[in-house]
């Protein structure tokens, strides 16, 4: 299984929107709706922010949404502030109880 | 609430074996399945390997043949059998629960790590 495809940074002033990309295979992202976002602030375990390509856990912000179209999920962060600064990862069930994360984004509030 | 507390890191020379623990509490333990997720220095993600409620267990081909996930639901505690051990093999280990739906990690725990190395 290889890595899902995330960009390595991106970058936005507070209140500002930014959007991260996952791009994986029709084996993946684009053949199941298992897909999911964790938020890790540095030195601390992943938090589990978005699943099912869309819904919020209870207590993550409404700022956090998520999309997919065909092979490529999305990860949309509105409003942002300065607490969002951190890496995130998806990730996507990839058949025959596996799965695969992406390579990571590391999210700067400007 | 739910609560994972890993143990067992160390420093190991290659070729070796660890033995890493994970102690699950707040939640009914044996209805759900639970997973193993490494993260080398610096590096992103990976996920090595499930086991589901039932018992059934996966892995990652990066630690087929090397690596083990069990589980004792009348101790509430998981567990990650490691041997041939290889540098690449070093990373912060982490247990994860299932969500709802099997598919996800709604919950981790902090990390051990777990060091290759002559």
């Amino acid at each position: 299984q290889s890595a899902l495809t995330q960009p390595r940074s991106v970058s936005g002033s507070p209140g500002q929107s930014v959007t991260i990309s996952c791009t994986g295979t029709s084996s993946d992202v684009g053949g199941y709706k298992y897909v999911s976002w964790y938020q890790q602030l540095p030195g601390k375990a992943p938090k589990f922010m978005i699943y099912e390509v869309f819904k919020r856990p209870s207590g993550v912000p409404d700022r956090f949404s998520g999309s997919k179209s065909g092979n490529t999920a999305s990860l949309t962060i509105s409003g942002l502030q300065a607490e969002d600064e951190a890496d995130y990862y998806c990730c996507s069930y990839a058949g025959s109880y596996t799965w695969v994360f992406g390579g990571g984004t590391k999210l700067t509030v400007l | 609430q739910v609560q994972l507390v890993e143990s067992g890191g160390g420093v190991v020379q290659p070729g070796g074996s660890l033995r890493l623990s994970c102690a699950a509490s707040g939640f009914i333990f044996s209805i759900y399945g639970m997973h193993w997720v490494r993260q080398a220095p610096g590096k992103g993600l990976e996920w090595v390997a499930f086991i589901r409620h039932d018992g059934s267990k996966h892995y990652a081909d990066s630690v087929k043949g090397r690596f083990t996930i069990s589980r004792d639901n009348s101790k509430n505690m998981l567990y990650l059998q490691m041997i041939s051990l290889r540098a690449e093999d070093t990373a912060v280990y982490y247990c994860a629960k299932v969500g709802s739906e099997e598919r996800d990690f709604d919950f981790w725990g902090q990390g051990t790590l777990v060091t290759v190395s002559s």
